[in-house]
């Protein structure tokens, strides 16, 4: 089957740093996706992997390593706002989004 | 650019009756729209894959007579809850592909939180 793992829940300071875990196994692999989604609100993307390494885009950074299946999502300099549930995401050999359920990571002062 | 519009965002009906969701992109033409459901603190369930001009493909466990697809343009995609009772009470989104990205990356809409009364 297909199955994609991840925290239920993480907590951390504000102004810290924080590391998001993904483990997968899919049936084939066509990319990674994280999405952050706020409390009663759609997902918003927030990066995409297809090749093993880091991709960096401000505060946040994306790792891929597709011979171990496994991501991780970066956050650095927390704030507030990035109180929310961060979702991780396969592709899979037939082009399906495959859905973790989800990090909620709590932010506190 | 790839903005994705769902209308109405919110909806209270009596158990019995109909229900339709609309799910347009704004700046696109989206080859293909997905459905989704999400019940609270849980991750985003896929119900149905919609393609413009052809019957939708629905996961296993949804029922089709129920939850109706109709994508009948490049932009517009409706889901139409028949029948509605308090368990299909949810939040649904709908997400959209442009096809011409390199990766599929969907684009959500802002969802459509359902109350049956």
């Amino acid at each position: 089957g297909q199955n994609i793992d991840q925290p239920t829940e993480m907590t951390a300071t504000e102004g810290a740093i924080v590391q998001i875990n993904c483990t997968y196994q899919t049936s084939g692999f066509n990319g990674l996706f994280w999405y952050q989604q706020h409390a009663g609100e759609a997902p918003t993307f927030l990066s995409y992997n297809v090749l093993d390494g880091l991709e960096e885009k401000g505060r946040f950074s994306s790792f891929l390593s597709r011979s171990k299946g496994y991501s991780y999502l970066l956050l650095k300099e927390l704030q507030m706002k990035d109180s929310a549930s961060y979702l991780c995401a396969v592709t899979d050999s037939n082009y399906q989004l495959i859905w973790g359920a989800g990090t909620k990571l709590i932010i506190k002062p | 650019g790839a903005v994705v519009s769902q209308h109405p965002s919110r909806v209270i009906c009596k158990s019995g009756t109909s229900v339709k969701i609309e799910c347009r992109s704004l700046d696109f033409q989206a080859t293909t729209m997905f459905w989704y459901r999400q019940f609270p603190k849980k991750s985003l369930m896929l119900m149905a894959t919609s393609n413009e001009g052809s019957k939708a493909t629905y996961e296993q466990g949804v029922e089709k007579d129920k939850f109706l697809i109709n994508h009948a343009s490049l932009t517009l995609s409706t889901l139409t809850v028949t029948s509605a009772h308090p368990e299909d009470s949810s939040f649904y989104i709908c997400s959209a592909v442009t096809g011409d990205r390199g990766y599929n990356e969907q684009f959500f809409g802002p969802g459509t939180r359902l109350t049956v009364l």
